[in-house]
């Protein structure tokens, strides 16, 4: 079973920021927040993730919360290639591996001409 | 640099018959990944495999699946007498180890099983 929760769907105005929540609320101290994204049943993509601080990267941002119960991936510009499934899932060392990578249904977003 | 190669994509089988999928890593990757989605579902993780070992298959079924991923050459999902509820998309990751710790995953595009 996942370890988080993230809304089913979403939508966003293309040129918008794209915030997709995630609960994570069991996360252990060693465990990473990962984001993945799923284009209609093309292989997941790796987006970015991060411990406890703010991450940047040429995708995306991700914001953690203090506690570590809860994330946001921020797309800053939203584009019409940017719809897809986003899944969340929270892993004990960097990269998981990915048998620790748990997903979840993740989030449907859909970005709005 | 090549991404993960998976063949082949799209697989056709009879009720009973073998299916096997194929997955290359790329390159400098040791770790492979096996995930199975079935349609409308989330990833489901299958088994975590190194050159020669199997690490974790808690996410195998008891019988008829098996992987390996030998010394050399593509990492090998293999389903036997398949059923209709074998139908999926099979996907695999790999990662590469540094200083002890796991990179990040990297996907391939998958294998799209139909039994017929």
């Amino acid at each position: 079973d996942a370890k988080t929760t993230q809304p089913p769907s979403m939508d966003c105005a293309e040129g918008r920021a794209a915030n997709l929540p995630c609960n994570h609320s069991t996360i252990s101290g060693n465990e990473y927040v990962y984001w993945y994204r799923q284009i209609h049943s093309q292989g997941p993509q790796y987006i970015i993730h991060g411990l406890k601080n703010n991450e940047t990267n040429e995708m995306a941002s991700l914001i953690i919360t203090e506690d570590r119960k809860s994330s946001t991936l921020i797309l800053p510009h939203a584009t019409l290639r940017d719809t897809a499934v986003y899944y969340c899932s929270s892993a004990p060392q960097v990269g998981g591996g990915a048998d620790g990578l748990t997903f979840g249904k993740g989030t449907h977003l859909i970005i709005q001409p | 640099n090549a991404g993960v190669m998976q063949n082949p994509r799209h697989l056709v089988r009879r009720r009973g018959q073998e299916a096997r999928l194929r997955c290359s890593p790329m390159k400098g990757h040791s770790h492979v990944y096996w995930y199975r989605q079935l349609p409308e579902e989330g990833l489901k993780f299958m088994v975590y495999l190194q050159k020669e070992n199997i690490i974790d298959e808690s996410g195998m079924p008891k019988e008829r699946f098996s992987a390996e991923f030998p010394k050399e050459g593509p990492s090998i999902l293999r389903i036997q007498q398949v059923v209709r509820g074998d139908s999926a998309a099979y996907f695999c990751a790999s990662s590469a180890n540094r200083g002890g710790v796991n990179t990040e995953a990297f996907f391939g595009q998958g294998t799209r099983l139909t039994v017929v």
